[in-house]
């Protein structure tokens, strides 16, 4: 199975300012079809999660574009361009490329 | 609008058998790949199982692999995840999640619903 490691595990952020989350796959997530599939979702406390990012850099429907997604290969980052109070909760990456799907452990997103 | 509505959880002894339901609306449910992810208390997220639109192909996570079924009633716009030989480590919220269309992603994600297997 493609192992997923997010790093930080814990982000406290000041409102206004950038937040970024680091994604490592143990394995290249390039699908045979030629596509990287590399997802982030974000899970605020008591919801379910929701989709922001899809093949690493599109954002979903009705996703503010201060969140934006990038990297390659291996290696991927999500950034959040100024954080706001809404933007709290864990955040997940999710690799595509081969079954089964598996997630990072998560990175939590709070206000300092 | 878009809408997973699951049910089926309770509290169950080890061993025995659980059916997770999944109702569905909003969406052209028999064009859609259909996902079952679980969540331990507290834990990160673990994806469960696909099945393809026309049920002729179904994945597994190794940790359910022989234990756990998907299925689907296209008719009944329901998804299903037969759950047999329940261990304390299935206990998780169970989230109905649909596939984003040719572009391997889970855009839709319903409430959940609990499961815990214990004595």
């Amino acid at each position: 199975d493609i192992v997923m490691t997010q790093t930080p595990l814990s982000s406290p952020v000041t409102l206004g300012q950038p937040a970024s989350i680091s994604c490592r796959s143990s394995q290249s997530l390039v699908h045979n079809d030629g596509n990287t599939y590399l997802s982030w979702l974000q899970q605020r406390p008591g919801q379910p999660p929701r989709l922001l990012i899809y093949k690493i850099s599109n954002r979903f429907s009705g996703v503010p574009d201060r969140f934006s997604g990038s990297g390659a290969g291996t290696d991927f980052t999500l950034k959040i361009s100024r954080v706001e109070a809404e933007d709290v909760g864990v955040y997940y990456c999710m690799q595509a490329a081969q079954f089964p799907w598996t997630f990072g452990q998560g990175t939590k997103v709070e206000i300092k | 609008q878009v809408q997973l509505v699951e049910s089926g959880g309770g509290v169950v002894q080890p061993g025995t058998s659980l059916r997770l339901s999944c109702a569905v609306s909003g969406f052209t449910f028999s064009d859609s790949v259909m996902h079952w992810v679980r969540q331990a208390p507290g834990r990160g997220l673990e994806w469960v199982a696909r099945i393809s639109h026309d049920a002729t192909s179904k994945l597994y996570a190794g940790s359910v692999e022989g234990r756990f079924t998907i299925s689907r009633d296209d008719s009944l716009y329901s998804l299903y995840l037969q759950m047999n030989s329940l261990r304390p480590e299935d206990t998780a919220v169970y989230y109905c999640a649909r596939d984003l269309r040719d572009n391997w992603a889970i855009d839709y994600w319903g409430r959940g619903t609990l499961v815990t297997v214990s004595t």
